[in-house]
């Protein structure tokens, strides 16, 4: 495995569910961030988290939870979603959280549908 | 306001043809770094091209060219030569400086059609 691999790619569940998204990278990155993309809506950032440590909680609702427990692999953990919250979610990395030329390295994604 | 404003929803060109991509954007740090990313059907975003905002050529790699205006905080990304794979949602993206230089605020893209 290369990159940066999301798990499961397409999600499909209830409002009362819980479920969980896995990302893991495999660049040796010391960065990781989830990313919401809604349709006709600019990506917006949910967490950073450098480290393993969380730097960044972009005033996301409480039903989203994520964890990192190490540096390699970062959980967003899903419960009593609302279908507002249907979306692509993606993963990145970067080497760190520096300025300058880090660019973030995106996964394909996972595609939630909440009914 | 916006701090990237992509104004093409979608853009269409024949394949071999040249096509222009224009974001513009929004800071008043003098430190900035502009990204350009590919998005395809499958869905990964894939980095493009990178300009700083102290860079003094704009920024080239291969078929990408990043036409870098600054007084007129524009960042237009150049397609030389399409191919029918470039085909996708492109987004242009800045990352301030300072405190919060790890954040990158994304454009609402546009969406390319290389026609064969």
């Amino acid at each position: 495995e290369t990159g940066v691999t999301q798990t499961p790619r397409h999600l499909v569940m209830g409002m009362t569910n819980k479920k969980s998204l896995k990302c893991e990278q495999h660049l040796g990155h010391n960065a990781m961030y989830w990313y919401k993309q809604s349709a006709k809506k600019p990506l917006e950032l949910m967490f950073v988290y450098s480290l393993e440590e969380r730097v960044e909680n972009n005033s996301v609702p409480s039903r989203f939870s994520p964890e990192c427990p190490n540096s390699s692999h970062l959980f967003l953990h899903l419960h009593t979603l609302q279908p507002e919250d249907s979306a692509l979610y993606l993963c990145a990395s970067s080497q760190d959280l520096v300025p300058g030329v880090d660019e973030q390295y995106f996964g394909p994604g996972t595609r939630l549908t909440v009914t | 306001a916006q701090k990237i404003t992509q104004t093409q929803p979608g853009m269409f060109v024949q394949e071999k043809e040249a096509v222009t991509l224009d974001c513009t954007y929004d800071t008043s740090d003098p430190s900035y770094g502009l990204f350009w990313y590919k998005q395809p059907s499958s869905g990964e975003m894939i980095f493009l091209i990178y300009q700083g905002s102290y860079d003094q050529q704009n920024a080239t790699e291969g078929r990408y060219s990043l036409n870098f205006q600054k007084a007129r905080k524009s960042a237009n990304l150049v397609i030389s030569a399409s191919q029918l794979g470039d085909s996708a949602m492109y987004f242009c993206a800045m990352r301030e400086g300072g405190g919060s230089s790890y954040k990158l605020i994304f454009g609402s893209g546009t969406r390319l059609l290389v026609r064969p």
